[in-house]
């Protein structure tokens, strides 16, 4: 079974350019929820995607954006990038998120820098 | 607003000592509680949940934690830490729809 991946590893931006980021679900995982993690803080909720559509999203601004595609992988889009995004960016995977909650996997992260 | 609150930012025991983590959650309906645990270069991953039923949950590792509805509380608890539970700790809550919530967790270190 493999499983959350996330690419890149680390990325480095200046302000104003976009950035996309990846996440292969865990395998039989159906939804993908995301997360961005500041320096010294928990990680918090940004939108999950649950077969293809989003299901919820927290207080982040349109230009996060997201996409999740029939192999249920999916992207986190940021647009205009501003320094505050510098974080690292979660990306979890479970198992149908309109049943019972179930446990969230995971990945490793994708530590962006804003310059 | 919902949100989950743990009162200490870095805890340092010796091994053996005992521990406790508090979390403290606002949220009037009904919650799901977790405690997640990152250890040094690894993935977060999941030490225990409580959806229902006996509020004292045993997770992996001789952790356990509890939940007091009428305190908002779901405190982590292990009777004898080892060196290798260094980590960080993090409470969560999901609130309803897909959405979960952490505190800022607590960075646990422990002394050989």
């Amino acid at each position: 079974e493999t499983g959350v991946t996330q690419s890149p590893t680390h990325l480095i931006k200046t302000r104003g350019q976009q950035v996309t980021l990846r996440c292969s679900s865990q395998s039989g995982h159906n939804t993908v929820s995301w997360y961005q993690q500041a320096l010294g803080q928990g990680p918090q909720f940004i939108f999950q995607y649950y077969r293809e559509e989003e299901n919820g999203r927290g207080n982040f601004p349109p230009r996060f954006s997201g996409l999740q595609f029939p192999n249920y992988s999916s992207e986190l889009n940021v647009n205009a990038l501003e320094l505050d995004d510098s974080a690292l960016y979660l990306c979890a995977s479970s198992l149908d998120a309109g049943a019972t909650y179930n446990e969230q996997f995971f990945g490793p992260g994708t530590r962006l820098t804003v310059l | 607003a919902q949100s989950v609150s743990q009162h200490n930012h870095h805890v340092i025991l010796s091994e053996a000592a005992s521990l406790e983590l508090g979390c403290n959650y606002s949220y009037g309906g009904t919650v799901n509680l977790f405690w997640y645990v990152q250890y040094p270069g690894q993935h977060l991953q999941l030490l225990l949940k409580y959806f229902s039923g006996d509020p004292l949950v045993k997770g992996i590792k001789g952790f356990e934690a509890e939940f007091i509805k009428s305190k908002f509380s779901f405190n982590l608890r292990k009777p004898s830490v080892q060196w290798s539970d260094t980590a960080e700790y993090f409470c969560a809550v999901n609130a309803g729809a897909s959405k979960i919530i952490f505190g800022s967790g607590t960075r646990l270190s422990i002394r050989p």
